[in-house]
């Protein structure tokens, strides 16, 4: 299985709700990501966990919190979002290697719209 | 600071064109990994190579070739014989060696395959 699968495709949330992205891959892949991308831009990295810790924090607002409750889920949870939080929020894992860069497999993407 | 830089913003081309897509990237690291992705309409980054920064070999997969020259910095991406089903943005990205680490993405290059 080489597929990273996200729910939902699509998400159209107000300013005041609470929701969450989910992501899961069965690949044993031990890092996983979050990117967001607006439209025609590259991905921007958001969160890296490792082995189901957090290990990169891109300076991420506190509006978005990551979970990773194990080692093939990773969750986005989204709380008081602004119109322009408005994106694709892509997932992606890769091996998780303290000395190589591994390729990321990434996810179809939720495509979210913050009313 | 790591850079990559993709000047072509957007291509079009007859299909059975040959088509290259141009990558440079600036890097201070000695051993770093430079990716190539490929995003079509359906929004998933589809995995393309990934050559590690010892290995210039250039490398071919079917209609796809990729040229790796380090004395000018760059990571061409050719598509031999273009197809409509080429179309898509290109992305490419480098990381380096040591593991978990960001991706940087160029800003992608709109290539349209014209029938």
């Amino acid at each position: 299985d080489t597929e990273v699968t996200q729910t939902p495709k699509h998400l159209v949330m107000g300013m005041t709700n609470k929701k969450s992205l989910k992501c899961e891959q069965h690949m044993g892949h031990r890092a996983m990501y979050w990117y967001k991308q607006k439209a025609k831009k590259p991905p921007e990295l958001m969160f890296v966990y490792s082995y189901e810790k957090l290990s990169i924090n891109e300076s991420v607002p506190s509006r978005f919190s990551p979970e990773c409750p194990n080692s093939s889920l990773l969750n986005l949870h989204l709380h008081a979002l602004q119109p322009e939080d408005s994106a694709l929020y892509l997932c992606a894992s890769s091996q998780a290697d303290l000395t190589v860069a591994n390729e990321q497999f990434f996810g179809p993407g939720t495509r979210l719209t913050v009313l | 600071a790591q850079k990559v830089t993709q000047a072509q913003t957007e291509i079009s081309v007859v299909e059975k064109e040959d088509v290259t897509l141009d990558c440079v990237y600036e890097t201070r690291d000695t051993t770093y990994y430079l990716f190539w992705y490929k995003q079509p309409p359906s929004g998933e980054l589809v995995f393309l190579i990934r050559r590690n920064s010892f290995d210039e070999q250039n490398e071919i997969s079917g209609r796809y070739s990729w040229n790796f020259q380090k004395s000018t910095s760059s990571f061409n991406f050719t598509i031999t014989a273009s197809q409509v089903v080429d179309s898509a943005v290109y992305f490419c990205a480098l990381s380096e060696d040591s593991g978990n680490t960001p991706l940087v993405f160029g800003k992608g290059t709109r290539l349209s395959v014209i029938a």
